[in-house]
């Protein structure tokens, strides 16, 4: 019964280089969900996806951050030309289709980027 | 905009006392309010959750929270802390349930 799949779980990049990050939702989710935990802080809502749609994105940072969830495969978190700022921890969430009001979301155990 | 404080970075507590954990937020409306657990190497999990009705709250494990708005706050509590209770706890506030913003967590430790 395999989780929210996130990887890689240690990401480094240099400054101006590209970041993938990727999701696989748990078995029979369709949504999914991307949040950011900058240093000494708490997570913070990015994007909402569902397969092939982004519904929420009013939390990404407006240049830059880019996210995705094709019909095949897993959601994608593209951070273009990092900076150091980008340095946190991301985690990746996902819900079922039929998501009823205030049904938990399933997280994954998070990628921590670190940009030199 | 939305934001959560959790008073205490880090709390010592003896197994078998009470356990309390605050949290204080700032939302213009009736929040949507949560508390995750985060166990060493694992994800966030679903403690408890709140959006309307009783301001007590039961969840799993053992835990409960109390929603105060004239307080804006939603202290989690447990009458007796297990070891395995040990963990990062992290209280969020949202519009809805998913555009969440999480406090930046309170560590707890068990003592035998």
């Amino acid at each position: 019964n395999a989780g929210v799949m996130q990887n890689p779980r240690h990401l480094v990049r240099r400054r101006g280089q590209e970041a993938r990050l990727r999701c696989s939702p748990m078995k029979g989710h369709s949504h999914v969900y991307w949040y950011r935990q900058l240093p000494e802080e708490g997570l913070k809502f990015m994007v909402y996806l569902q397969k092939e749609n982004i519904i929420d994105e009013s939390g990404m940072p407006k240049e830059r951050f880019s996210a995705e969830f094709p019909k095949e495969g897993p959601s994608i978190l593209r951070i273009q030309q990092v900076v150091r700022g980008d340095s946190a921890a991301y985690f990746c969430a996902s819900s079922p289709p039929m998501k009823q009001v205030g049904s938990p979301l399933h997280f994954g155990n998070g990628t921590r980027l670190t940009v030199t | 905009a939305q934001s959560v404080t959790q008073p205490d970075i880090h709390i010592t507590v003896s197994e078998g006392a009470s356990l309390e954990l605050r949290c204080n937020y700032s939302y213009g409306a009736t929040p949507y309010l949560f508390w995750y657990v985060q166990s060493p190497g694992q994800g966030l999990q679903l403690l408890l959750k709140y959006f309307s009705g009783d301001t007590l709250v039961q969840g799993i494990k053992g835990f409960e929270a109390e929603f105060k708005r004239s307080q804006s706050s939603f202290n989690l509590r447990k009458p007796s802390v297990h070891w395995s209770d040990a963990a990062e706890y992290f209280c969020a506030v949202g519009a809805n349930d998913y555009k969440l913003s999480f406090g930046a967590g309170t560590t707890v430790t068990v003592r035998a």
